[in-house]
């Protein structure tokens, strides 16, 4: 089982749609969760972290249940420039700054 | 401010010739991290380094791997002898001690391509 799993997609919505993403981790001992996002053929860049009591921002909602011990993201009202590939990230454990990038879910939000 | 730089930006080689990628990461950021990024494996950890010593290398896929960072600025990724399985794209990301420390900042990496 890889240690961070997710679905490749491509998610393809319309302009205003939501849409939600969904992360696996295997490992319970990580503590630390982010989204990244990657533009094609550019480098990942970090959108926004995961905590524990879920959080907000903009049109972004991250949640995390420990207990199944996935992680999600919530896009809601998608634009053009949301198309981008959705990096989930989980750190290998406590202490440590070593970081698993899952595969990515691909999304294209069409006019 | 400038932001982590990589160079070469692309590579082209032959099979069994050395390789080496150079990075500088943010000024004041004493955490810097190598990655390598393929269609098939994603983006994986290679090693990284805290003010400049090696923490893990365990992602390091074998001996004709190696890293370096002589000081705060600099870091090398150097591959001999390179095989066409090592085509992929190397990044290089640093990231600032303390609270914000998991805040990686990428460069626009490297596009190795072994012949």
């Amino acid at each position: 089982r890889k240690e961070v799993e997710q679905d490749p997609g491509p998610f393809n919505v319309p302009e205003g749609a939501t849409v939600a993403f969904n992360c696996t981790y295997s490992n319970s001992a990580s503590q630390s969760f982010f989204w990244y996002r990657q533009d094609c053929r550019k480098e990942p860049k970090l959108l926004m972290s995961v905590y524990s009591s879920g959080n907000e921002d903009g049109r972004f909602t991250a949640q995390l249940n420990r207990a199944s011990q996935y992680i999600s993201l919530l896009i809601r009202d998608s634009k053009l420039s949301d198309s981008a590939t959705y990096l989930c990230v989980v750190n290998k454990g406590e202490g440590t700054y070593k970081y698993i990038f899952g595969t990515g879910t691909r999304l294209k939000v069409l006019a | 401010d400038a932001g982590v730089i990589q160079s070469p930006r692309h590579e082209v080689t032959e099979m069994g010739q050395e390789v080496t990628l150079r990075c500088k990461p943010i000024s004041g950021h004493d955490y810097l991290f190598w990655y390598r990024q393929t269609m098939m494996r994603g983006l994986e950890l290679l090693i990284y380094f805290n003010n400049n010593v090696p923490i893990d290398d365990s992602g390091m896929p074998e001996d004709r791997f190696s890293a370096k960072m002589p000081n705060a600025s600099f870091s090398t990724l150097k591959i001999q002898p390179s095989e066409p399985r090592d085509s992929a794209v190397y990044f290089c990301a640093s990231s600032q001690p303390g609270p914000l420390v998991y805040e990686q900042y990428f460069g626009p990496g490297t596009r190795l391509t072994v012949t």
